[in-house]
């Protein structure tokens, strides 16, 4: 089954780009999705199909994927975007949802 | 507004069963598979189960495959999980989300409710 692999945190300063890696074997064949999460609040999806954004999100956000890696970048980082985000997939072998272990977006 | 508001939660021995629901309100239920996703404290993000618009494809996590039972009413457009055999790892909140995709499905979410906490602890 799929494990899909995140730093556990990147920081950088307002302004710049922030980019957050998710390793997994082959991932490039999948559909890749990522969700950004506040304290105390629930996952909100930022980008699905690896690069498309949902209505309603900032195009400061948007995401690739090739080979054994997705991205998931940021532009023109705000403060409002720290978070915990995280890199999904449906691993279609088993028939499960598959997580990353997450990554805490630090705004300096 | 589409809206998935969880019940249930609560604190429960281990050994003990609780009963989660989800109720759904502003779109066609009848027409979206939904998951079960639980969040442990201080944890990441983790997917529970699915069940098909129809309820007749069920898929379960190994964690908790043979204990948990997703079921939905869609008359009542609701989303259950019955947690039976509770142990201290299945602490977390739990969440219910709908699938990205109207009367297809994309194995993705893109409606979350707020959650509800389970407990399992003596």
């Amino acid at each position: 089954s799929h494990v899909l692999t995140q730093p556990p945190s990147v920081s950088v300063a307002p302004g710049q780009t922030a980019r957050i890696p998710c390793g997994g074997k082959n991932i490039g064949s999948k559909s890749v999705q990522w969700y950004q999460q506040k304290p105390g609040q629930a996952p909100v999806l930022v980008v699905y199909d690896d690069s498309d954004r949902p209505s309603g999100i900032p195009e400061r956000f948007s995401g690739s994927n090739s080979g054994n890696t997705a991205t998931l970048t940021i532009s023109r980082v705000e403060a409002g975007d720290e978070a915990d985000y995280y890199c999904q997939l449906w691993d279609t072998s088993t028939d499960h949802g598959v997580f990353g272990g997450g990554t805490k977006l630090t705004v300096l | 507004e589409v809206q998935l508001v969880e019940s249930g939660g609560g604190l429960v021995q281990p050994g003990g069963s609780l009963r989660l629901s989800c109720a759904a309100s502003g779109f066609t239920f009848s027409s979206y598979e939904m998951d079960w996703v639980r969040q442990a404290p201080g944890k990441g993000l983790e997917w529970v189960a699915h069940i098909s618009s129809s309820g007749d494809t069920i898929y379960y996590a190994d964690s908790v495959k043979g204990r948990f039972t997703i079921s939905r009413d869609n008359a009542m457009k609701s989303l259950y999980l019955q947690m039976n055999s509770l142990r201290g790892e299945d602490t977390a909140v739990y969440y219910c989300a709908r699938d990205a995709y109207n009367d297809l499905w994309s194995g993705y979410w893109d409606c979350w409710g707020q959650g509800t906490p389970v407990t399992v602890s003596s």
